[in-house]
Order: C-alpha cells, then sequence, then structure tokens
C-alpha cells in the first residue's frame, strides 16, 4: 500500500550546522511533494514543495532534493537555528488526487 | 484575515458522548478536509470536501461524519466517542480541490475516556 516514512525520528544538530532531514515514499504515482514544519501545539506549516518532473528546489535557507529512482526525498536546511526546531513531516501526493499522504515526522533538535 | 480556525482547543468526552469540532476559514478556499494525528505518527486524511456540498471520505473515516453546507464551514461530528478517538485533530483548507498547498488550524485535542 501507500506509504510515507521519515528515516529517522529524532535528529539533533548544533546550532549553525546544516540539517538533513530525509523521508522515503513507496508510490512511483505520487507527482507532488510537500515539506511541512510543526511546532509544538500548533497545525503543521507549509515550507517547500516540490514536482515530480523536478530534482532539487530552493527556498530561503531551505533545499528539498528528489531521487524518484530510489523514491527518496531530503530537506536541507543550512545554518539551523533554534528556531527550527519542531517536527517535519514530508507529504506525497499519489497521482494527481488532491490528497495528501503524510509521513510519521523526525523531531529536529537544536542544541545551542 | 484569520486563516483557519477551529473550536474548541481542548475536550474532554465520555465514551458514548456526540460532539462536534468546528472548522472554518475564510480564504474562499474550495477545498477542506480533516486530519487526526497520534502520537509517532503522521496526519491521517478522516473525511474531506472540494466544495459546498461534497464531500468525500480518506483514509480514517469510521466513527465520524461531515457536512460541508457553506463554502466557509466544514464541522466533523462524533456520534458515539470511543478512547481510540483520542487524539489531536486537525482542519485544512486549500483554494482548488488539486492545489496541493494546504493551510491547516491550530488543532482541536480531545481526549475520550
Amino acid at each position: 500500500g501507500e506509504s510515507v516514512g521519515l528515516h529517522l525520528p529524532t535528529l539533533s544538530v548544533q546550532e549553525g550546522d546544516n540539517s538533513i532531514i530525509n523521508c522515503a515514499y513507496s508510490n512511483s504515482a505520487s507527482d507532488y511533494f510537500i515539506w511541512y514544519k510543526q511546532e509544538s501545539g500548533k497545525g503543521p506549516q507549509f515550507i517547500i514543495d516540490i514536482r515530480s518532473n523536478m530534482d532539487k528546489r530552493q527556498g530561503q535557507r531551505v533545499t528539498v532534493l528528489l531521487n524518484k529512482t530510489v523514491k527518496h526525498l531530503s530537506l536541507q536546511i543550512a545554518a539551523t537555528q533554534p528556531g527550527d526546531s519542531a517536527v517535519y513531516f514530508c507529504a506525497e501526493n499519489p497521482g494527481n488526487t488532491g490528497k495528501l499522504i503524510f509521513g510519521q515526522g523526525t523531531t529536529l533538535q537544536v542544541k545551542p | 484575515n484569520a486563516g483557519v480556525t477551529q473550536t474548541p482547543k481542548f475536550q474532554v468526552l465520555k465514551t458514548g458522548q456526540s460532539m462536534t469540532l468546528q472548522c472554518a476559514q475564510d480564504m474562499n478556499h474550495e477545498y477542506m478536509s480533516w486530519y487526526r494525528q497520534d502520537p509517532g505518527m503522521g496526519l491521517r486524511l478522516i473525511h474531506y470536501s472540494v466544495g459546498a456540498g461534497i464531500t468525500d471520505q480518506g483514509e480514517v473515516p469510521n466513527g465520524y461524519n461531515v457536512s460541508r453546507s457553506t463554502t466557509e464551514d466544514f464541522p466533523l461530528r462524533l456520534l458515539s466517542a470511543a478512547p481510540s478517538q483520542t487524539s489531536v485533530y486537525f482542519c485544512a483548507s486549500k483554494e482548488l480541490a488539486y492545489s496541493y498547498e494546504q493551510y491547516f488550524g491550530p488543532g482541536t485535542r480531545l481526549t475520550v475516556t
């Protein structure tokens, strides 16, 4: 069945270092992927997205990489800050349904 | 522009009680959805709607009802609450049925005893 998963439940990084959060997906028909950030007690917040016809997309301090060959997605955060501490979810849209399937989430902890 | 609002923020129910979680958005979004979030799991889709008068089931619809009488509101009803429905519930909306960026509300934390 369809599933989206993240490789690590918790990632701890030093402030100022770069962070890489990984995600594996299983549905080859997925044509769109999103990364969300969820801070404690709040709803998920959109970070960046990528379509399946792209390999890389950059935003402000964030980059998403898509490897369709191995069905892998990653989120890179440059110069990680304490405000980046949150749970990060990847989500996929399996085949133009308009619905999103979420992964389990990775908790990013930023050490001062 | 308030975005997506949800009420209540917290709720405790006894098994068998019914209640309605409210969700409203002021962005004129056609698409609205309900998710539940359990510890160690991602968000799972309960029900969704692509416009007023149209609703459909998501991954985990059992035990929940929805209706969409207006574009702005999308209430989620629990007819007979069960402990398995203890969760955090998020409502979300987006512009069109096939636009993917969803805007989430702050969530309702529900405990069923």
